[in-house]
């Protein structure tokens, strides 16, 4: 089945430092992955669409500044969280579904999440 | 604004029993709703889906219920066994036959099965 890895899967880090997360197709390649964020006892919130080659696309009210989305390759994307505060300590997950595969074919596969926490 | 929501934050269910988790969504442009379950510091792991074509998807002992008319989902394990225990969410999508689509979530169902 369709793996997504993401890394790393735990990280501590200062207040007003950037930290990067990866997320990587292992076994097939993805024009689009989603970057999603839950909070504790909450529902995955979508961030972004993170597209191959273009811009992403950021759900409203979250800071394209703060939370900057490389899609380099047909099979990593990368979310930095920028200038990071204790605010911003949560579950981190990306998702990606096979290219033209659809939704209806291939449900979304979720790599295992980052817990970032701040202090 | 919840698009998807789960109204049962949790529940407990005897080994063996069936388990019923709800879901209710107000946005009639959602064509396709999926159940992820999840363990904790882990990703959501897809379970079972259907298409707004249909009413019900079975797939061993997981079935979902569609009631269109009253946006209602339902999952049912039967026999829910301890492996079960999760939270379980449900997710909804719209017009992505041929594209990734993105999913909205519910707020999630905590699943305790008990021996």
């Amino acid at each position: 089945g369709a793996v997504v890895s993401q890394h790393p899967s735990r990280v501590i880090c200062k207040s007003g430092t950037s930290v990067k997360i990866e997320c990587r197709s292992l076994d097939f390649q993805a024009t689009t992955m989603f970057w999603y964020r839950q909070f504790p006892k909450q529902s995955l919130m979508l961030m972004a669409t993170s597209n191959e080659g273009s811009k992403a696309t950021y759900e409203q009210g979250v800071e394209k500044d703060k939370f900057l989305i490389n899609h380099a390759s047909l099979t990593l994307s990368t979310l930095t969280v920028t200038s990071a505060h204790p605010e911003d300590s949560s579950f981190y997950i990306c998702s990606a579904t096979p290219i033209g595969a659809g939704i209806q074919n291939s449900p979304l596969h979720f790599g295992n999440g980052t817990r970032l926490t701040v202090t | 604004d919840q698009q998807v929501k789960q109204n049962s934050p949790s529940l407990s269910v005897q080994e063996g029993r069936i388990s019923i988790l709800n879901c209710d969504y107000t946005n009639s442009m959602f064509d396709y709703f999926l159940w992820y379950k999840k363990y904790p510091a882990e990703g959501p792991t897809f379970l079972i889906s259907i298409s707004s074509i249909k009413d019900k998807n079975e797939d061993g002992r997981f079935t979902v219920f569609l009631n269109k008319s009253a946006k209602h989902l339902s999952l049912h394990i039967v026999p829910s066994q301890p492996g079960d225990s999760a939270v379980y969410f449900c997710a909804a999508t719209f017009g992505g036959t041929g594209t990734a689509s993105k999913l909205t979530f519910g707020t999630g169902t905590r699943l305790q099965v008990t021996l």
